[in-house]
């Protein structure tokens, strides 16, 4: 197993501009999340599903956000008419759903650097 | 609303103890989790407490204390790989982690 893949890497893209960030997560992981980090903060929640199903979303997260998992295997998370506050890393993270006790450790991938100029 | 504080930045020599606090305010509790994460690069998982107590495991050791809200990261023996950022993480009443902003550590030989 390769961890939780995420492409690309680094993106620059114009104020306007559409872009798309795919995740591959560690194939017997059924949860996966989309978080949004910028330097010297903590990762920022912005949803997560189970399997197929889009289960929370953020409130911070505007209508120009949207994510999909289709097949409840890779995931997609599109931000439309990109904004330069929208620069930041998008960290994906994948887990299998925890015990009772709730212990859901999540694996991330190495995340998507977005600068909007 | 949800807080987690931890200090922003610390320093420390090689070869020396260091302990990372976070204390937290969360709409309940089901676990602390303490990851690592070196500058450009995903974090990864270190500790993951939920009863009150020490937790050791290698060099790093995580303490809890329910009661107080608080939580501490020890790093013992310290290499210079050491030098990364520590994030507190809290899972509350709805399974939602709520993150600290992490705190850089800096290793000096």
């Amino acid at each position: 197993d390769t961890g939780v893949s995420q492409n690309p890497r680094h993106k620059i893209t114009k104020r306007g501009q559409n872009v798309t960030f795919r995740c591959d997560p560690i194939s017997e992981h059924n949860r996966l999340y989309w978080y949004r980090q910028t330097l010297g903060q903590g990762p920022e929640f912005l949803t997560y599903f189970q399997n197929e199903a889009q289960l929370e979303k953020s409130r911070l997260l505007s209508d120009r956000f949207s994510a999909e998992r289709p097949k409840g295997s890779f995931s997609t998370l599109e931000i439309q008419r990109t904004e330069q506050g929208d620069s930041a890393m998008y960290l994906c993270a994948s887990s299998v759903q925890g015990t009772a006790s709730g212990a859901n450790v999540l694996t991330f991938g190495a995340g998507s650097r977005l600068t909007v100029l | 609303g949800q807080n987690i504080d931890q200090p922003t930045e610390m320093t420390a020599t090689e070869g020396a103890i260091v302990q990372i606090n976070c204390t937290y305010q969360t709409s309940g509790f089901n676990g602390l989790f303490w990851y690592q994460q070196h500058a450009g690069e995903a974090p990864t998982f270190l500790s993951y407490n939920v009863l009150d107590g020490l937790e050791e495991k290698g060099r790093f050791s995580s303490f809890l204390s329910r009661s107080k809200g608080y939580s501490y990261l020890l790093l013992k023996e310290l290499q210079m790989k050491d030098s990364a950022s520590y994030l507190c993480a809290v899972l509350d009443s709805n399974y939602q982690l709520i993150w600290g902003a992490g705190t850089k550590l800096i290793i000096k030989p």
